[in-house]
Order: C-alpha cells, then structure tokens, then sequence
C-alpha cells in the first residue's frame, strides 16, 4: 500500500523569502509519480509540479522545484521568492503507474502562509 | 491543455433530497474518473472508482447506495448523493487524466444539507 506523510500542519514564511515543504512516502511499487497541488480556499486543486520514480533530475516549474531523494522516500517541495498569492493548502500525492490509471493517494497537508 | 469540469460548484439541499454532481472532462476521453470527498481541513479521500460503461468500484466504508455513480459516457461520470443528510455536507472533488503523469482535478462541489 502507498502512504504519504506530510510532517508540517502549517509553515509561515516571510514574502520573498524560499520555503521547504516536507513529504516522504512509502511503496512497494518501482513506478510511481509524485504530485504536489496547490488549495486556496477556493477549494479548487492546482496542480504544481510532477516527478516520476525513475526521473534523474529533479522536476522544476517555474519558482517550484522537486526535490526528489528517492533512497530517502522523500520529495520535498522548494517554493523560491514566495508571494502572498502563494498562501494556501499544500498537498503531496502518489499513484502507481503501471497499472493502468490508478487514483492519487494524498498526504494530510500543510498550511503556508505567507507574511509580508 | 487538458481540463475537468465539474457542476455544481455549491449546492445547498434539504435533508432527504437528492442531489447530483457532474464530472466532465472537456478535451479528452476519460474511461475512469475518480471521485474523492474532503472533510474541512482535512485532506482528500477517496470515494470511487468510477469506470465508463460498467459499475463503480467503492472504496470501504463508502456506500453504494447512497452514493450512486454513473459513467455512461466517456467523458461523463456523475455521482448522486441520494437522501442525503447533515452528514453528508461535504466538499466532492472528482479527478481525471490522459496519462498517469498527470491528474486533474474538477472545480469541486460544496454540498450543504439543511
């Protein structure tokens, strides 16, 4: 079975300034993506940045990057010169992907807040 | 790019009525949709899987009867909430992709039940 943990209910970070959102994960399987989404209150789910398992480079969008230390299980999200839009829910997600579409498995999530 | 969109975005209904909520995805053909449920601050769980032209697959806990699935076409799933109660409020956010390197997400559906 898959599991994801996130460790950080709720992180504050000064505008500007880079943070680090914490996720490790567990599987037995050899393929597998990584997902992060983005939750403003809103509710809508923005997807952010996606790594799979046997990627060599870290995934990178735009200020979000991946970084993906896969004999730790752990793929840490780096948002860099963080903005108050970026205020929001923060999840990390899983699925297999050999076997066919299978569904996201989610972490609990962590809070970031922004502070000007 | 690829989208999903959902209706309603909120709906508001009275105890023991029914309610349903679509799932389409725009630009693609999606022969399963999943459909997730998340309780406030909490993270998302998954309902069901749903599967175009044969029968939802529930994940344990979930029922059945109370939460009918149908994925008639295929880039149509929707899920009734039937005879729905206080209990039942809740945010239903349902999910859909092309590839597994990617996975979309509806608008989300807010159901308050009076």
């Amino acid at each position: 079975a898959q599991k994801i943990t996130q460790t950080q209910p709720g992180m504050f970070v000064q505008e500007k300034e880079a943070v680090t959102l914490d996720c490790t994960y567990d599987t037995s399987d050899p393929s597998y993506g990584l997902f992060w989404y983005k939750q403003p209150s809103s509710g809508e789910m923005i997807f952010l940045i996606y790594q799979g398992s046997y990627d060599q480079q870290n995934a990178t969008e735009g200020r979000y990057s991946l970084n993906f230390q896969k004999a730790r299980k752990s793929a840490n999200l780096v948002i860099s010169a963080s903005q108050l839009g970026d205020s929001a829910m923060y999840f990390c997600a899983m699925r297999e992907v050999d076997r066919g579409n299978t569904p996201l498995v989610f972490g609990k999530g962590t809070r970031l807040s922004v502070i000007a | 790019g690829a989208v999903v969109s959902q209706h309603p975005s909120r709906v508001i209904c009275k105890s023991g009525t029914s309610v349903k909520i679509e799932c389409r995805s725009l630009d693609f053909q999606a022969t399963t949709m999943f459909w997730y449920r998340q309780f406030p601050k909490k993270s998302l769980m998954l309902m069901a899987t749903s599967n175009e032209g044969s029968k939802a697959t529930y994940e344990q806990g979930v029922e059945k009867d109370k939460f009918l699935i149908n994925h008639a076409s295929l880039t149509l799933s929707t899920l009734t909430v039937t005879s729905a109660h206080p209990e039942d409020s809740s945010f239903y956010i349902c999910s859909a992709s092309q590839r597994n390197t990617e996975a979309f997400f509806g608008q989300g559906t807010r159901l308050t039940v009076v």
